[in-house]
């Protein structure tokens, strides 16, 4: 099984502050791609930001961006300017290699939870 | 914006009893998954499909779970018979076959076994 690994089980942020979630994996698939949910006390899984193994770039959506460091396996998400309604669990999740399809299962850490506070 | 629909959103059901949770995925996704989540758990996926194929049901309990997808707009998840320790939320998920763009997620449907 592939391992997904989020070491902070919570959070605290101060609003306006930057924050970093830490994501670790385990795999020696060659292609591979990494995701980032967040599910807010309401229960919906909404998905952040998506970074390809072979991108030359880290990616970035808004105030939401990945530092992903390839030979280290990791992935952790930045959220910049946090508010109080980045107030969730975030999970980091992996897809596996599938048949040769790049979109396999998703493997998904136990997740971070995040408090912004005023 | 395009989203996959859970029916229902609630279930409190007996022990015993056959459950049966559906799934309407975006149109034009392929891939289908049925995820469950608990608190000791976490995200555990149960089975996914692939042009309505199973591909995966590794994680599903055989002897009560089936996963089916009778069309290409309709994915459902069947207990039967219905256990507590069955109690969770199930998520239906959906994606089109090679993508950045990640996976769908419906609302969930919260499963009580009592």
């Amino acid at each position: 099984a592939q391992k997904i690994t989020q070491t902070q089980p919570g959070m605290f942020v101060q609003e306006k502050e930057a924050v970093t979630l830490d994501c670790t994996y385990d795999t020696s698939d060659p292609s591979y791609g990494l995701f980032w949910y967040k599910q807010p006390s309401s229960g919906e899984m909404i998905f952040l930001i998506y970074q390809g193994s072979y991108d030359q770039q880290n990616a970035t959506e808004g105030r939401y961006s990945l530092n992903f460091q390839k030979a280290r396996k990791s992935a952790n998400l930045v959220i910049s300017a946090s508010q109080l309604g980045d107030s969730a669990m975030y999970f980091c999740a992996k897809n596996g290699a599938d048949r040769g399809s790049t979109l396999g299962r998703l493997y998904f850490g136990r997740g971070t939870q995040l408090t912004v506070w005023p | 914006d395009a989203r996959v629909t859970q029916t229902p959103r609630h279930k409190v059901t007996e022990m015993g009893q056959e459950v049966t949770m559906r799934c309407q995925p975006i149109l034009g996704h392929n891939t289908v998954f049925w995820y469950r989540q608990t608190m000791m758990q976490g995200l555990e996926l149960l089975a996914y499909f692939r042009n309505r194929a199973p591909l995966d049901d590794s994680g599903m309990p055989k002897d009560r779970f089936s996963a089916e997808m009778p069309d290409a707009t309709l994915a459902t998840l069947k207990i039967q018979p219905s256990e507590p320790r069955d109690s969770a939320v199930y998520f239906c998920a959906s994606g089109p076959y090679a993508t950045g763009d990640g996976y769908t997620f419906g609302s969930g449907t919260r499963l009580t076994v009592v």
